[in-house]
């Protein structure tokens, strides 16, 4: 079955560090982007960075630059989302995603878009 | 970034109706739209892709259309299912933002 399967909940406290995980199967891990996104309670959808497991290449959107660190390993189909020192405004529900690719219409590049999405993993900072 | 806005951020509708939901992108980006749902407790759903394209499984009465600025989704007849928030995505540029979501009540 393809899937993308994420770690379990984590309750912490403010300046600790985590990292969690989004490990895929039943399809080649290291040939697709694997996107994070953030989602706080209540709150819509936020683009947080990708990666391409094959080599690391990562991106970042601004809003999260330094923030956090998103990491791969291509051995165990695994990526990984993490911070260094969390604060109670990192509470929030972060899935992981595939990106998929598709020729577009003449004119147009490829479309890219998350097909494929992990069940999410709740974070909770809080003192 | 481009920003994505969606309308209206709520509303009421029964079985049966058609409901449209509109995105606006603040920059021209094509038809690089995406359109999930989200139901409570779940991860997002893809349903379209580039502006128009049908995921494989969605049901026909999903549709989207536009392109450049201005984009359109469509449910056709209103399922029970079909309550639940929609989010529009630009994957025009880095980052590929998402709109702020319409979420579908039922009246």
């Amino acid at each position: 079955e393809v899937q993308l399967v994420q770690s379990g909940a984590e309750v912490k406290k403010p300046g600790e560090s985590l990292k969690i995980s989004c490990k895929g199967s039943g399809y080649s891990f290291i040939s697709y982007w694997i996107g994070w996104v953030r989602q706080m309670p209540g709150k819509g959808l936020e683009w947080m960075g990708i990666i391409y497991p094959g080599n690391s290449d990562t991106r970042y959107s601004p809003s999260f630059q330094g923030q956090v660190t998103i990491s791969a390993d291509k051995s165990i189909s695994t990526a990984y989302l993490q911070w260094s020192s969390l604060k109670a405004s990192d509470t929030a529900m972060y899935y992981c995603a595939r990106r998929m690719a598709v020729a577009g219409r003449p004119g147009d590049g490829s479309y890219w878009y998350f097909d494929l999405w992990g069940r999410g993993t709740l974070v909770t900072v809080s003192s | 970034d481009i920003q994505m806005t969606q309308s209206p951020s709520s509303l009421s509708a029964s079985v049966g109706d058609r409901v449209t939901i509109t995105c606006r992108a603040s920059q021209s980006i094509s038809s690089y739209l995406n359109w999930y749902q989200q139901k409570p407790g779940k991860a997002p759903n893809l349903l379209i892709y580039g502006a128009s394209s049908l995921q494989s499984g969605v049901p026909s009465r999903f549709s989207g259309s536009g392109s450049g600025t201005d984009f359109t989704l469509t449910i056709s007849s209103l399922q029970p299912e079909d309550f639940a928030t929609y989010y529009c995505q630009q994957s025009y540029s880095s980052p590929r933002t998402f709109g702020q979501g319409t979420k579908v009540e039922i009246k």
